[in-house]
């Protein structure tokens, strides 16, 4: 069963325009994280964030925001004045221990284009 | 301070052989993780290891296997090459054994089976 689900596959957007990312989740546990990484062209996967079960506070880094609300198992990333810069997959990420150790269960990303 | 390294960066298989990839995590990182992503997907996971031992193992046949080195550095292997296996293949560091640890990424390996 899909335990992350990036709902947008393909996003299309002009520079300068905001632009958020959905994530949705499904865990039985009550203290897990989730993760947000970028896959830039080059392949790496770049870290963004991190957030715990009981850490409901919004975040903001720069032009990146993140919303995370447990009532609806989301954690959304938000992209402000978007650059071409930020032309990328996207991927969310929840951590939660099983037997198969601490793995990192992917969505299958969103690759986000910004053109000028 | 150098991230997760990873070698080599491309290689080109026939069907049938064996690979060898090889992974250095982050200098004090304990825990290497391996993930397979196959175009257009996410990484899924393959393999955790911990201090030496394996900590968690996804679902992948038993033609994957792996191994840490006393040192940290890992290498994934996998025996009889199928079409199927072309792939990025990703090692990730972390620090410790928690789902809390955020695992770093190295730049992967790019596999091309033919």
């Amino acid at each position: 069963a899909q335990k992350v689900t990036q709902a947008q596959t393909e996003i299309s957007v002009v520079e300068k325009e905001d632009v958020t990312l959905d994530c949705v989740y499904e865990t039985r546990d009550t203290t897990y994280y989730l993760f947000w990484y970028k896959q830039p062209p080059s392949g790496e996967l770049v870290f963004l964030i991190r957030r715990n079960s009981f850490d409901e506070q919004n975040e903001i880094s720069g032009r990146y925001s993140w919303n995370f609300q447990k009532s609806t198992s989301s954690f959304n990333f938000t992209i402000t004045a978007s650059q071409v810069v930020d032309s990328a997959v996207y991927f969310c990420a929840l951590s939660e221990y099983s037997n198969s150790g601490y793995a990192l269960n992917f969505g299958k990303g969103t690759s986000l284009l910004v053109t000028p | 301070d150098a991230g997760v390294t990873q070698s080599p960066t491309h290689l080109i298989k026939t069907r049938g052989q064996h690979v060898t990839l090889r992974c250095s995590p982050i200098s004090g990182h304990k825990s290497v993780s391996w993930y397979q992503q196959v175009l257009g997907q996410g990484p899924q996971f393959i393999f955790q290891y911990y201090e030496k031992e394996e900590r968690g193992r996804g679902n992948f046949p038993d033609r994957f296997s792996a191994r840490q080195f006393p040192n940290y550095s890992s290498e994934l292997n996998v025996n009889a090459l199928l079409l199927g296996d072309s792939a990025l293949y990703l090692c990730a560091s972390s620090y410790d054994l928690d789902s809390a640890d955020t695992q770093y990424f190295g730049p992967g390996t790019r596999l091309t089976v033919l």
